[in-house]
């Protein structure tokens, strides 16, 4: 069964230190990788997404991912944490195989940044 | 603000109530898309709707009836909900193209509680 685990409900770090919020896959095929953030009362928003090429992808708010094929991994990261950082971050694949082209999610990570 | 605006942003309603949600986006995007959000769970995927056709239903309980009249309004009609359909409701939309790497953009949610 294709699934995505986010295997840490919430992550502690204090700001300026760095970040991973962290995430496997499994898919039948090659797998099209997404980071979403939602911060409170607000709806989700796009942060990153691996599609092909090189394995490092940088995206929104000095966010970035790197693409690990063999260990089906996809971890969020950032240099420098910010207060602000703190939200519900999530974790989506897209099986490149699968014809109705539907996310599957991960179940969220709670980052929490303290000052 | 994403483009995708939905209202009500929050809903409180009975068992016996008939309530309806309602998306709207102006993005020129052609899916628009019905989630459903409950703590640390994945999102879970409800209706998908292609240029106005119902393209996916993922097993959704007939209380709830989507309505999708053109490409840029969707509405979620609900009746006779049962407690356990509290949630946060997440409409999304997008463009779909060959690649399957398009980006979703949600709206901000309507959170819904059934007495």
């Amino acid at each position: 069964a294709q699934s995505v685990a986010q295997p840490e409900d919430q992550v502690n770090v204090a700001e300026g230190n760095p970040l991973t919020v962290k995430c496997t896959y499994s898919v039948s095929g090659n797998p099209y990788l997404f980071w979403y953030v939602q911060y409170p009362n607000r709806g989700l928003q796009f942060l990153l997404k691996y599609i092909t090429g090189d394995n490092l992808v940088k995206g929104s708010y000095g966010f970035e991912a790197e693409f690990n094929k063999s260990q089906t991994s996809f971890h969020l990261k950032k240099p420098s944490a910010l207060v602000s950082d703190s939200a519900l971050y999530f974790c989506a694949v897209r099986d490149r195989a699968d014809s109705n082209y539907q996310l599957i999610w991960g179940a969220g990570t709670k980052l929490i940044i303290k000052p | 603000e994403t483009g995708v605006t939905q209202t009500p942003r929050h809903l409180v309603m009975g068992m016996t109530n008939k309530k309806s949600l309602k998306c709207e986006q102006h993005l020129g995007h052609n899916a628009m898309y019905w989630y459903k959000q409950s703590a640390k769970k994945p999102l879970e995927l409800m209706f998908v709707y292609n240029f106005k056709e119902q393209t996916e239903n993922n097993s959704v309980p007939s209380r709830f009836s989507p309505e999708c009249p053109n490409s840029s309004h969707l509405f979620l009609h609900l009746h006779t909900l049962q407690p356990e359909d509290s949630a946060l409701y997440l409409c999304a939309s997008t463009v779909t193209g060959s690649s399957g790497a398009n980006v979703l953009t949600f709206g901000a949610g309507s959170r819904l509680t059934v007495l």
